[in-house]
């Protein structure tokens, strides 16, 4: 069974660029939901897709924004880079509302 | 609010030295709490889901515990491979899935 993969593993990139993370769920979960660890706290929800749709949102503003494909796979897009989205990005898979199963991350830094 | 405290931040034990790590949580109602180990730059791996109070689930060296306000992470006889950071996360009953993490235990172990 294959878990969680994220792609790319790091990435640097400039303040008002904007960048496109990807993640693909483990096998048979159907739900994905992001999050932003910055660096000695916890993961904050960004936001959860299911079955193509947005259905939960945390604290981010509106140029954080997602997509799921009809295999489940998600991209996260982040709009007009701010020096305080430097992060580790994780993503998560689950079935429905069971435990959550996260990818390696994506370390992204912005200068 | 809902919220989670983790304590202590940082833990130092000795290989062999039993200790208790503290998740204090606030919600409005407990879909289920999760522990997680994190390694340095590395995504969180799954270790416990607990639902109710009274509940407790064990893992070689790890047995986590469960009250109405909050959940312990036991780790007897510690060795070094056990250092890492543990994170502590609630999924609140209403509403979607979404994990609130508390900011995590660091933990050291040193032969």
């Amino acid at each position: 069974e294959t878990g969680v993969t994220q792609s790319p593993t790091h990435l640097i990139k400039t303040r008002g660029q904007q960048v496109t993370l990807r993640c693909s769920s483990q096998s048979g979960h159907n739900t994905v939901s992001w999050y932003q660890q910055a660096l000695g706290q916890g993961p904050q929800f960004i936001f959860q897709y299911y079955r193509e749709e947005e259905n939960g949102r945390g604290n981010f503003p509106p140029r954080f924004s997602g997509l799921q494909f009809p295999n489940y796979s998600s991209e996260l897009n982040v709009n007009a880079l701010e020096l305080d989205d430097s992060a580790l990005y994780l993503c998560a898979s689950s079935r429905g509302g069971d435990t959550q199963y996260f990818g390696p991350g994506t370390r992204l830094t912005v200068l | 609010e809902d919220q989670v405290t983790q304590s202590p931040e940082a833990l130092r034990l000795q290989e062999g030295e039993s200790s208790s790590l503290n998740c204090s949580y606030t919600v409005s109602g407990l879909r289920g709490l999760f522990w997680y180990r994190q390694d340095p730059g590395k995504g969180p791996e799954f270790l416990f889901t607990l639902y109710s109070a009274g509940e407790e689930k064990e893992k070689e060296r790890l047995k986590a515990t469960l009250t109405k306000k909050e959940s312990f992470l036991h780790i007897t006889a510690p060795k070094p491979e056990d250092s890492a950071t543990y994170l502590c996360a609630v999924a609140p009953s209403s509403g979607y899935n979404k994990l609130i993490f508390g900011a995590g235990t660091r933990l050291a172990v040193h032969p």
